[in-house]
C-alpha cells in the first residue's frame, strides 16, 4: 500500500532558525499531499496542501513543494517561532489496505527554544 | 460549539469497566473517523462513516463498537479495554470519505488511560 516517510525527531531549534522536514511518499496514481500540525493537547490541524506536482502549498510561512520527481514534499519554514513548537506530520490521499484514505507519517516534534 | 469537539478530554477506566466517547462536528460534513494515536506509531485509522454507514473497519477488536446515529454524530463505546488500548482517541470529519483528499478537520482528542 502507499506510505510516507519523514523525519521523526525530535528536534530542537532556536527562535529564528531555518527549518526543514523531510517527506518521501510511495503512492500508485497521483495521490494529494498534506501537512498537518498538532499543537499541544490539541488535535490535528490542517497547515498546507498540494494536489499536483509542481504545486506549492503555503500557510503561516510555511512551504512545501510537490516534487513527483523525486516523490517528495518537504516543510520548509525560513524562521521559526516559539509557537511553532509542535508535532508536524506528513500524509497523503492514497489507498492502503483496498481502500484510499490519509495516510499519515509518524510525525516530527518541533521544539522551539527562545 | 465551532469544528470538532469530543469529550470527554481525559477518560481512566478500568479493564472491566464500559464507557463511550462522544464526538460531535459543527461544520456540516457527511463522514466521520475514529483514530488512534500511539506513542511513536502512525496515527492509526480504525474506523469510517460516511453518511451514518460504516464503509471501514481496519481490523479493530471488537472491544470497540463505533456508533454514528447521525451524521453530526459518532460515539466509541468501550468495554474490557486493555492497558494496551491507552492512547489519545481522535475523532475526524470531511465533506464526504472522496479518497481522502476533502480536508480533515479533528476534534481535540480523548486521553484514554487503561488501568
Amino acid at each position: 500500500g502507499d506510505s510516507v516517510t519523514q523525519m521523526e525527531g525530535p528536534v530542537t531549534l532556536s527562535e529564528e532558525a531555518f527549518l526543514t522536514i523531510n517527506c518521501t511518499y510511495t503512492a500508485t496514481g497521483y495521490p494529494s499531499l498534506f501537512w498537518y500540525v498538532q499543537y499541544p493537547g490539541e488535535g490535528l490541524q490542517l497547515l498546507l496542501k498540494a494536489t499536483k506536482a509542481d504545486d506549492k502549498g503555503s500557510n503561516k510561512g510555511f512551504e512545501a513543494t510537490y516534487r513527483k520527481e523525486t516523490t517528495s514534499f518537504h516543510l520548509e519554514k525560513g524562521s521559526v517561532q516559539v509557537s511553532d513548537s509542535a508535532v508536524y506530520f506528513c500524509a497523503l490521499s492514497g489507498v492502503q489496505g483496498g481502500s484510499e484514505k490519509l495516510v499519515f507519517g509518524k510525525g516530527m516534534k518541533l521544539t522551539v527554544n527562545p | 460549539e465551532t469544528g470538532v469537539t469530543q469529550t470527554p478530554r481525559h477518560l481512566v477506566m478500568g479493564m472491566t469497566n464500559k464507557k463511550s466517547l462522544k464526538c460531535e462536528q459543527h461544520l456540516g460534513h457527511n463522514a466521520m473517523y475514529w483514530y488512534k494515536q500511539s506513542a511513536k506509531k502512525p496515527l492509526e485509522l480504525m474506523f469510517v462513516y460516511n453518511f451514518k454507514e460504516q464503509t471501514e473497519n481496519n481490523s479493530v477488536p471488537s472491544r470497540f463498537s463505533p456508533e454514528c446515529p447521525n451524521s453530526s454524530h459518532l460515539f466509541l463505546h468501550l468495554h474490557t479495554l486493555q492497558p494496551e488500548d491507552s492512547a489519545l482517541y481522535l475523532c475526524a470529519s470531511s465533506q464526504d470519505v472522496a479518497g481522502g483528499r476533502n480536508e480533515q478537520f479533528f476534534g481535540p482528542g480523548t486521553r484514554l488511560t487503561v488501568l
